[in-house]
């Protein structure tokens, strides 16, 4: 069974332009959660989808969106890049959105420039 | 302050130590879990607990629901286990995490 695949695996924006990241599940999986990882913040939870909706949001300002294909693909959407975005950003899929093991992809490394 | 704490940050370690590694949390929750996280950032799931006790060959995981408190622990640790040990748990619909805990061990 493939694991969670998250591309691209490495990014390079410049500040002010807007970058799209892409999270396929495993097969069969419904839910898609995002997170990102800084050095300061360390791990913080973005949002959730589940079956196409957008089923919980962190706390991350409205230039982060996200979306979830009929197919349970997920793509995050930051627009208006600022230097602090630059992050690693991990998907982690699971088969419910509730109290289920959750499969985490290796991540997309952004850096803004 | 963090919903999750972790201890210690950072441990170093012999091979063939015995490690514990923490975690304590001040919320309700629905369930804990100890990731794994190389370098390169891929991370694995080591443990889903909401009670008791579990094991996979050389780790154990396990959790006080009235105490608010999980350890992981690592038995005849390796130099592949070198690695930085995340605690989260499942609250409110989201997921909270710990800091991490950087392990190196040595041989």
């Amino acid at each position: 069974k493939a694991g969670v695949t998250q591309t691209p695996r490495y990014l390079i924006k410049t500040r002010g332009q807007q970058v799209t990241l892409s999270c396929s599940p495993i097969s069969g999986h419904r839910s898609v959660s995002w997170y990102q990882q800084t050095p300061g913040q360390g791990l913080q939870f973005l949002f959730e989808y589940f079956s196409e909706t957008q089923r919980n949001k962190g706390n991350f300002p409205g230039r982060f969106s996200g979306r979830q294909f009929s197919n349970s693909r997920s793509e995050m959407n930051v627009s208006t890049l600022e230097l602090g975005d630059s992050a690693l950003y991990l998907c982690a899929s699971s088969s419910d959105r509730s109290n289920t093991e959750a499969f985490f992809g290796q991540g997309t490394r952004l850096t803004v420039v | 302050k963090n919903e999750v704490e972790q201890s210690p940050q950072n441990l170093t370690a012999q091979e063939g130590e015995f490690i514990t590694i923490n975690c304590s949390y001040s919320v309700g929750i629905s369930a804990l879990h100890w990731l794994q996280q190389h370098p390169g950032g891929g991370i694995v799931s080591l443990f889903m607990l909401s009670s008791g006790k579990k094991k996979h060959g050389r780790l154990i995981a396990t959790i006080n629901i009235q105490e608010k408190h999980s350890s992981l622990h690592i038995t005849a640790s390796h130099p592949r286990d070198s690695a930085v040990y995340i605690c989260a748990v499942n609250y409110n619909n989201d997921m909270r995490f710990g800091a991490g805990t950087r392990l190196t061990v040595k041989p």
